[in-house]
């Protein structure tokens, strides 16, 4: 059974630039976290989407966005990046939003 | 949401149980208690979950208090590869909160 797929594996961008960073969950899980992790401020969790409708949202400026399609997989977007956006951002999904597992992450540095 | 408190570090002879503590004084009737643990920033990986009953897998065991405001995580025979951050987590809303966890190093 595949794992939770998170591409790219690692990405630089530039100050002000935006990035899309996509993942496909196990199959049959229909819900999807994101979370960013930061050497300073730790695993904080993003959002969490289900069945397409964002039920939770981390405490996170409007630029960090998501949403989810009918097949499930997820994708995220932070536009006007800034230095501190970099980070190893990581999805995890479940079937209904207990016992999440979590994939390799997106590793993003802004330069 | 309801915050854990662990300590955050601890030591573990290769082969004895490792018996990691978890604070969550604040949790709600309805609130499960997560284990997760990272291994050199790779993602997060589940280890066991429960509500007030104690529980076991293949990977630890849970011991929850009856009044549910600790937890224990019980890694039986520990070997170098359970060397990671382990985190303990009030699960609430869809969301893992997590703290920074506890660093165990298990020594050869």
């Amino acid at each position: 059974k595949a794992g939770v797929t998170q591409t790219p594996r690692y990405l630089i961008k530039t100050r002000g630039q935006q990035v899309t960073l996509s993942c496909s969950p196990i199959s049959g899980h229909r819900s999807v976290s994101w979370y960013q992790q930061t050497p300073g401020q730790g695993l904080q969790f993003l959002f969490e989407y289900f069945s397409e409708t964002q039920r939770n949202k981390g405490n996170f400026p409007g630029r960090f966005s998501g949403r989810q399609f009918s097949n499930s997989r997820s994708e995220m977007n932070v536009s006007t990046l800034e230095l501190g956006d970099s980070a190893l951002y990581l999805c995890a999904s479940s079937v209904r939003g207990y016992g999440y597992t979590f994939g390799s992450g997106t590793r993003l540095t802004v330069v | 949401d309801a915050k854990t408190t662990q300590p955050p570090s601890m030591d573990c002879a290769e082969g004895r149980a490792a018996n990691l503590p978890c604070n969550h004084s604040t949790i709600s009737g309805n609130e499960y208690v997560y284990w997760y643990r990272q291994i050199h920033s790779q993602g997060p990986q589940y280890i066991i979950h429960g509500l007030k009953n104690n529980e076991t897998n293949e990977m630890a065991s849970l011991i929850i208090t009856e009044d549910r405001k600790s937890s224990t995580l019980i890694l039986p025979h520990a070997t170098l590869r359970d060397t990671a951050v382990y985190y303990c987590i009030v699960f609430n809303d869809y969301k893992l909160s997590f703290g920074a966890g506890t660093t165990v190093t298990v020594r050869a």
